[in-house]
């Protein structure tokens, strides 16, 4: 069975504060993605990564960071949290091969930010 | 750039009653579509996808999406939704051999008993 695993479901932080989420897959997946996910906006794209050590800004990359040094995992760095990304972070993966680029999700990391 | 865009945020229905969930998207390139189901409390998983072929798709738990292309939409349709339909609905697209796969807002499924 497929799995993508974060490493925290919870996390409150401060403000300022340095905030690492970490993502591994065990399906030899070339591709992995951040996405944050709030009501009302649906899924919106952080980062992806190709290969290892490979990066790509997605449509909302201000105040993150990302880090890709083996292939089943992929972590997410917010330099210095602030309130506005409080929100659900979705970790997916995805084959590069195949016809369709089905994507593989986490269960999530609930981040809030005080 | 891509977007794509869910008719309905928020949707009641009966146990048995039918269901059709709206979902255009603007691409005007070659394109896969996916609907993906959040669950209460689990994870985003796969509904259904399109990449080519019959434009009328079955998924799992009966459900199926019929892509227009000449509309760019791919609405989402069940017969006889169940109580167990409850959940969160999300139309997703990328460009074929693409990267990116873009999501729409989603939708809230509440069906009573």
């Amino acid at each position: 069975d497929v799995k993508v695993t974060q490493s925290s479901r919870y996390l409150v932080k401060r403000t300022g504060e340095k905030v690492f989420l970490e993502c591994v897959q065990d399906m030899d997946h070339e591709n992995m993605f951040w996405y944050r996910q709030d009501p009302g906006l649906g899924l919106r794209l952080i980062y992806f990564s190709y290969d290892v050590k490979m990066k790509e800004k997605g449509d909302i990359p201000e105040g993150y960071s990302v880090s890709r040094e083996k292939k089943e995992r992929f972590s997410l760095i917010l330099e210095s949290a602030s309130t506005n990304q409080t929100s659900m972070y979705l970790c997916a993966s995805r084959d590069s091969g195949g016809a369709v680029g089905e994507l593989f999700f986490g269960e999530g990391s609930r981040l809030t930010v005080l | 750039a891509q977007s794509v865009s869910q008719h309905n945020h928020h949707v009641i229905l009966s146990e048995a009653a039918s269901l059709e969930l709206g979902c255009n998207y603007s691409y005007g390139g070659t394109v896969n579509l996916f609907w993906y189901v959040q669950y209460p409390g689990q994870h985003l998983q796969l509904l259904l996808k399109y990449f080519s072929g019959d434009p009328l798709v079955k998924g799992i738990k009966g459900f199926e999406a019929e892509f227009i292309k000449s509309k760019f939409s791919f609405n989402l349709r069940k017969p006889s939704v169940q109580w167990s339909d409850t959940a969160e609905y999300f139309c997703a697209v990328n460009e074929s051999g693409g990267f990116k796969t873009i999501f729409g807002a989603g939708t809230r499924l509440f069906v009573k008993a």
